[in-house]
């Protein structure tokens, strides 16, 4: 059964370090990762998506990595802001279309 | 072009009652799942509909039913409402790969 953690679960950091999310998971036979955007009491906005036969994604400050073979993708935020602050989230797809099993998430604070 | 939307946006419901949850997945899009996410926890998979038929099914009970219709929307419905299906429901759309998620409707059961 695919399990997936996230690590730390919570983060606070002043505003303009770069810091780094960390995402395990159990079965290294996915076939994609995402990485989410949670505002409180919100929806999810989809970050980066990275198929199991890349490495890495990147979109502006955001970049994504994916280690299939030791079960990790972290998240690197560059130059964080007091607008990144959010619940961070992974999800592992287990197959083309099919359901996406979720870490528990991290919530960042970034303090102006 | 609209995104996924989902209705209502809030709901107050009492044990017991039966209640019904709607989501029009985005334009283009024909694969409709559903999430339960309780308060500080990931979402949790309940099912999936593709071609109106549920495809794959999450650990939720049967009081959990759902429906697509040919427009590819689809609805959720839980039966027997517990205290504890108290969450926020989401609801995402996608094709192939890639997953655009609603704003959820946010459901208690008292």
């Amino acid at each position: 059964k695919q399990e997936v953690t996230q690590i730390p679960a919570a983060l606070s950091v002043p505003e303009g370090e770069n810091l780094v999310l960390n995402c395990s998971f159990t079965d290294s036979a996915i076939y994609n990762l995402q990485w989410f955007r949670q505002d409180p009491g919100k929806g999810l906005t989809s970050l980066l998506l990275i198929q199991s036969s890349q490495r890495e994604q990147t979109s502006g400050r955001l970049n994504a990595s994916l280690d299939k073979s030791s079960g990790r993708s972290t998240l690197y935020i560059a130059a964080s802001q007091p607008g990144d602050s959010a619940t961070y989230l992974c999800a592992v797809g287990d197959n083309q279309g099919g359901k996406l099993i979720f870490g528990q998430g991290t919530e960042l604070s970034v303090k102006p | 072009d609209a995104g996924v939307t989902q209705s209502p946006t809030h709901l107050i419901k009492t044990r017991g009652q039966q209640v019904t949850l709607r989501c029009s997945p985005k334009s283009g899009h024909d694969t409709v799942s559903w999430y339960q996410q309780a308060l500080g926890q990931g979402p949790q998979f309940i099912f999936q509909y593709y071609e109106e038929e549920e495809r794959q099914r999450g650990n939720f009970p049967d009081r959990f039913s759902g429906h697509q219709f040919p427009n590819y929307s689809s609805e959720l419905n839980v039966n027997a409402l517990l205290l504890g299906d108290s969450a926020l429901y989401l609801c995402a759309s996608s094709l192939l790969t890639g997953y655009t998620f609603g704003s959820g409707t946010r459901l208690t059961v008292v």
